[in-house]
């Protein structure tokens, strides 16, 4: 089955901590994307990368960093340096096969920090 | 202006009932547009792609008014099942950031 998984669906942590979530896609997609979701809000990007060992900022990306080793792995670390860490994490990859760039999402995590 | 804007809704609609809603953008250059649905405490899924003037897909048309930079999802014969938060994202191309609108929320009603 093609798709992008996120793990763990839910995560707990103490503040202070850092928290690393985990995407995988194995849908052969080049781009990779990190979003947060806040109750009631928009997705916000928080990081994204179009090929592998490269990443670009997004809107939100202080507090945050991200990895690019692999092209079937984009992890977000959630750094004690993030002052509300608690929210829906989502994961996104996009490919541009016959010239569309529709971003497909993993299933979220959701993290509470206590 | 913001980048994409959407009534929030809640849009409470019958059973069978057609409902529509629009999203506005400020980026002229955007070429294509995409319509997710969310839905509550879920990941957004790809309702729609719009490359064009539109699209139809069943139910759903999408329709562009690159004049007024607007595109809007017109939904026929509404389905309990299609309660859910609809997202529009305004496309200009490449990788590069996409901005999602914060949703219109439709309650279809029994």
């Amino acid at each position: 089955d093609g798709g992008i998984t996120q793990s763990p669906k839910y995560l707990f942590r103490k503040e202070g901590q850092n928290v690393t979530l985990s995407c995988e896609q194995n849908l052969n997609h080049d781009a990779m994307y990190w979003y947060r979701q806040d109750p009631g809000q928009g997705l916000r990007l928080i990081y994204y990368s179009q090929i592998v060992n490269d990443f670009q900022k997004g809107d939100i990306a202080e507090g945050y960093s991200v990895s690019r080793e692999k092209k079937e792995s984009f992890p977000l670390t959630v750094t004690s340096a993030q002052k509300n860490p608690t929210a829906f994490y989502l994961c996104a990859s996009s490919s541009n096969t016959g010239g569309t760039y529709e971003q497909y999402f993993g299933p979220g995590t959701r993290l509470t920090v206590t | 202006r913001k980048e994409v804007e959407q009534d929030p809704g809640p849009f409470n609609v019958p059973e069978g009932a057609t409902v529509a809603f629009n999203c506005t953008y400020s980026n002229s250059a955007s070429q294509s547009f995409f319509w997710y649905r969310q839905d509550c405490r879920k990941e957004p899924k790809l309702l729609m792609s719009v490359y064009s003037s539109g699209n139809e897909d069943g139910r759903f048309t999408a329709q562009l008014n690159r004049a007024s930079q607007y595109i809007s999802l017109l939904i026929r014969d509404s389905k309990l099942s299609d309660s859910a938060t609809y997202l529009c994202v305004p496309f200009s191309g490449g990788y590069q950031k996409v901005t999602f609108g914060t949703g219109t929320k439709l309650q279809v009603i029994p």
